[in-house]
């Protein structure tokens, strides 16, 4: 079955940075993109950025553009987020998701339960 | 930038059916998907490409899309349905940016 677990979290201080990583098993990670999505404490889910299966393709959130970096390793199953420059207003639970994408569009067919990030002095 | 909108909230009682809808500009040439999430958990996908549901999802889900506005229409709400709700697409423009609706809190009491 497909999991996904995040890990990295915790509290930082403003202008800090934070890795966030995301192991995943049970399916061909290679095949797939992958999200990043948050949501800050009481509020909706915001998405942050993706990456193509080859990470030939990123993409972000203009709120984390130039701050944030998403990258994987296909042979270790893993997807990562460098968070650099960090605000209050980027306190969230982070959560990494599959992307099941068609000649279309795509969608995220499965979520991981999140890592907190605390930015705060 | 695009945006999805969806009403704040929206309440039925056991056995009516519940609405939410979601508004985007692009919605006529992109597919809207919805997501549930109960307190405290991560979201789950309950209607994908604007009206099919995966499987495991109960029949009383069902989803439809016209023009520039989505609809996740559930017959015959169960207490268990109480959650927020997100409409979630991509944008038309070509930036391929994914995009969250507001979320609706469904409460069926």
């Amino acid at each position: 079955q497909v999991q996904l677990v995040e890990s990295g979290g915790g509290l930082v201080k403003p202008g800090g940075s934070l890795r966030l990583s995301c192991a995943a098993s049970g399916f061909t990670f290679s095949d797939y993109y992958m999200s990043w999505i948050r949501q800050a404490p009481g509020k909706g889910l915001e998405w942050v950025s993706y990456i193509s299966s080859s990470s030939s393709y990123t993409n972000y959130a203009d709120s984390v553009k130039g701050r944030f970096t998403i990258s994987r390793d296909n042979a270790k199953n893993s997807l990562y987020l460098q968070m650099n420059s960090l605000r209050a207003e980027d306190t969230a639970v982070y959560y990494c998701a599959r992307e099941d994408c068609s000649s279309t569009s795509c969608y995220l067919d499965y979520w991981g339960q999140g890592t907190l990030v605390t930015v705060s002095s | 930038s695009y945006e999805l909108t969806q009403p704040p909230s929206v309440s039925v009682s056991p056995g009516q059916t519940a609405r939410i809808t979601c508004s985007g500009d692009a919605l006529p040439k992109k597919y809207a998907y919805w997501y549930q999430q109960k307190s405290g958990q991560a979201p789950v996908l309950v209607i994908y490409e604007d009206s099919k549901r995966p499987s495991g999802i109960p029949e009383r889900f069902s989803g439809s899309s016209s023009g520039t506005m989505a609809t996740l229409t559930i017959s015959g709400a169960q207490v268990e349905d109480e959650a927020d709700y997100y409409c979630y697409s991509t944008d038309s423009s070509g930036n391929h940016r994914r995009v969250f609706g507001g979320g609706t809190k469904l409460t069926v009491l």
